[in-house]
């Protein structure tokens, strides 16, 4: 099982829709959590980060934590044409320093 | 500086040969994180180093890979013998925080490798 699964895509929403991404993760001394987007052929960026249970917003984008069910998600609303790239979600793990693990990326497009 | 650098942008490489990778990240940062990034996958964990102390090395592939940052500064992900599967993204990123807590990371533009 890998520490941070995602599915892979390709998830496509039209434009003005919510896009919704899940990702799970294995049971550790987790952290905190985070989404980074990129766009083709460009570096990760962080957009989210998230330590507690619950929701987080800012302003389009929501992460929503679970820690009983190990499992993260990532809500964009109004989604715009420049909202298409993959999505990242990764975690953090205490491991006697603190190291993050990735996930495989979901990709994203929003249709015009 | 005012982001992560990392150069080359490109290395072409023969295979067998030594290659040096370097990060300079962003100033004041205390940690400073190797990657490593396939097409169509999430960045791989390699190495990172709080100040000069390397934290973890677990994620390094085998003992070709080597990574010091000698002055809590800059960094240089070293891989000798060089093997047609090192052919990847090598990504660094900083991180202001020394690993009490994990704020995110800012990438750097990273080093297309490949080995040929």
């Amino acid at each position: 099982q890998k520490e941070v699964e995602q599915n892979s895509g390709p998830l496509s929403v039209p434009e003005g829709a919510i896009a919704s991404l899940n990702c799970t993760y294995s049971d550790r001394v987790s952290q905190s959590f985070f989404w980074y987007r990129q766009y083709s052929g460009k570096s990760p960026e962080l957009i989210m980060s998230i330590y507690s249970n619950g929701d987080k917003e800012d302003g389009r984008f929501t992460a929503q934590l679970n820690k009983a069910s190990q499992y993260v998600s990532l809500l964009i609303r109004d989604s715009q044409p420049s909202d298409s790239a993959t999505y990242l979600c990764a975690v953090n793990w205490d491991t006697g320093g603190f190291k993050t693990i990735f996930g495989a990326g979901t990709r994203l497009f929003v249709k015009a | 500086g005012a982001g992560v650098s990392q150069s080359p942008r490109y290395k072409v490489t023969k295979r067998g040969q030594d290659v040096a990778l370097r990060c300079d990240p962003i100033s004041g940062h205390v940690s400073l994180y190797w990657y490593r990034q396939a097409l169509g996958q999430g960045p791989e964990f390699l190495t990172y180093f709080n100040y000069e102390a390397q934290q973890d090395k677990s994620g390094l592939p085998n003992d070709r890979f080597s990574a010091e940052r000698p002055e809590g500064s800059i960094s240089t992900l070293t891989i000798q013998r060089t093997e047609q599967r090192d052919s990847a993204m090598y990504r660094c990123a900083s991180s202001p925080n020394g690993g009490l807590a994990n704020y995110g990371y800012t990438f750097g533009s990273g080093t297309r490798l490949t080995v040929v």
